[in-house]
């Protein structure tokens, strides 16, 4: 079955950029989705499609997928921005969920 | 706007069955993938299972043998029935939709539900 991996956890000084990698077996070649999922609530998706941001999440959230490994880019990071982040592909139409990353904002 | 509301009960004894319903409000069922993905504690995001519009369903590997998804267009519901749950089987459950199952991310999600196996 197919693998995505994810460091568990990446620190950001405020205002700074964040990246947060998804590694998985020739991942450029599905699209790539990405959600943010705060404490005690559901997930939020803040990519689809690899790079594509749903209405209302801030530009400062981009995407990109290139051989091995799929990163969001989190520019400008601010508190709110704390929370764990899940990438997920669909393989064979079954749904994969990376092992998420927790983010902290120092 | 389409939104997502789950019922079901959030206490399940060892052995027996849990049967979880997702009532889509604001919009229709059809063309859209249903989906059902659930959290332990402390833990990550695990697919469980969809169900198209159509009534075709796609299962997670490792659940296949207990889960069923079913779809009932004129309430505009679709449905989870997990069988012979353990203490494993205890996390918060998500109903969620997708445009596909293969090109797009779960768009619409529910609040979620915490199940707990306990006798």
């Amino acid at each position: 079955s197919y693998e995505l991996t994810q460091s568990p956890s990446v620190s950001v000084a405020l205002g700074q950029t964040a990246k947060i990698t998804c590694g998985g077996k020739n991942i450029e070649i599905k699209s790539v989705h990405w959600y943010q999922q705060k404490p005690g609530q559901a997930p939020v998706l803040v990519i689809y499609r690899d790079g594509s941001r749903p209405s209302g999440i801030p530009e400062r959230f981009s995407g990109s997928n290139s051989g091995n490994t799929a990163t969001l880019t989190i520019s400008r990071a601010q508190a709110g921005d704390e929370a764990d982040y899940y990438c997920q592909v669909w393989d064979s139409s079954t749904g994969v969920f990376g092992t998420g990353t927790k983010v902290t904002v120092l | 706007q389409v939104q997502l509301q789950q019922s079901g009960p959030g206490l399940v004894k060892p052995s027996e069955t849990l049967s979880l319903t997702c009532t889509v409000s604001g919009g229709s069922i059809d063309t859209y993938y249903w989906n059902w993905i659930r959290q332990p504690p402390g833990k990550g995001l695990e697919w469980i299972g969809y169900i198209y519009s159509s009534g075709s369903t796609s299962y997670n590997s490792s659940l296949r043998s207990r889960i069923t998804i079913s779809l009932d267009t004129s309430e505009n519901q679709f449905s989870l029935t997990l069988t012979s749950v353990t203490a494993a089987d205890a996390a918060v459950y998500y109903c969620a939709r997708s445009r596909t199952s293969r090109n797009d991310g779960f768009d619409i999600w529910d609040q979620g539900t915490m199940v707990t196996v306990s006798s």
